[in-house]
């Protein structure tokens, strides 16, 4: 059992929709993180988050800490946000669990 | 470049050979973390330094697997007997006020 669950796995969207990737997870957490990872490799954090919402351009965070969950939501989306996403959660001694990722690809 | 630099970028090694792996961290930052990623999967909590003390350890995969942050700067990572399984990309974070993840070093074992 995996204490990060991300959904969906995979998600294919035309450019211009609006985007929502899912986390869930089971463990008391200090802070949960978005990363996006580009096909090369490379990671990128996103957001970091405790509490709340959190935008930044057109991506937007929030996180409910009662229920455990968060989305990350991509507005008005566009070919090169296709990349894999992934929910990471930092638990007590700072260590993190990661979700499987949402591989993403928007169409032109 | 003031990015979290890791090296080298790629390793090709055969079978119970043994690889070193470096990672040299943004100055500012305390916090160093070491993950993997094999294909298709997110990544892994390896181990965590802060500063040069290693405050968890218990998730290396196995005691061929260490780390040292001696001067509480650059890290490696260390691969003792290299086994197929090994391969994967090995990515390396730090962390200050917020995290910044290296490029990975990517590992095939033959």
């Amino acid at each position: 059992k995996n204490e990060v669950e991300q959904s969906p796995q995979n998600l294919t969207a035309q450019e211009g929709e609006f985007i929502t990737i899912n986390c869930s997870y089971s463990v008391g957490i200090s802070a949960l993180h978005w990363l996006q990872q580009h096909p090369g490799g490379g990671i990128v954090s996103l957001f970091m988050l405790s509490s709340g919402k959190k935008k930044h351009g057109r991506l937007i965070a929030t996180i409910n800490i009662q229920e455990k969950h968060s989305s990350l939501h991509i507005t008005a989306s566009h070919p090169r946000d296709s990349a894999v996403y992934i929910c990471a959660v930092i638990v007590v001694g700072n260590q993190f669990y990661f979700g499987t990722g949402t591989s993403l690809t928007v169409i032109p | 470049d003031t990015g979290v630099s890791q090296d080298p970028r790629h390793k090709i090694t055969k079978r119970g050979q043994n690889v070193t792996f470096r990672c040299d961290p943004i100055s500012e930052h305390n916090r160093l973390y070491w993950y993997r990623q094999t294909l298709g999967q997110g990544p892994e909590f390896l181990t965590y330094f802060q500063n040069e003390a290693q405050l968890e350890k218990s998730r290396l995969l196995s005691d061929r697997f260490s780390a040292e942050r001696p001067k509480g700067s650059f890290s490696t990572l260390e691969i003792q007997r290299t086994e197929q399984g090994d391969s994967a990309m090995y990515l390396c974070a730090s962390a200050g006020y917020g995290y910044t993840f290296g490029s990975g070093t990517r590992l095939t074992v033959v």
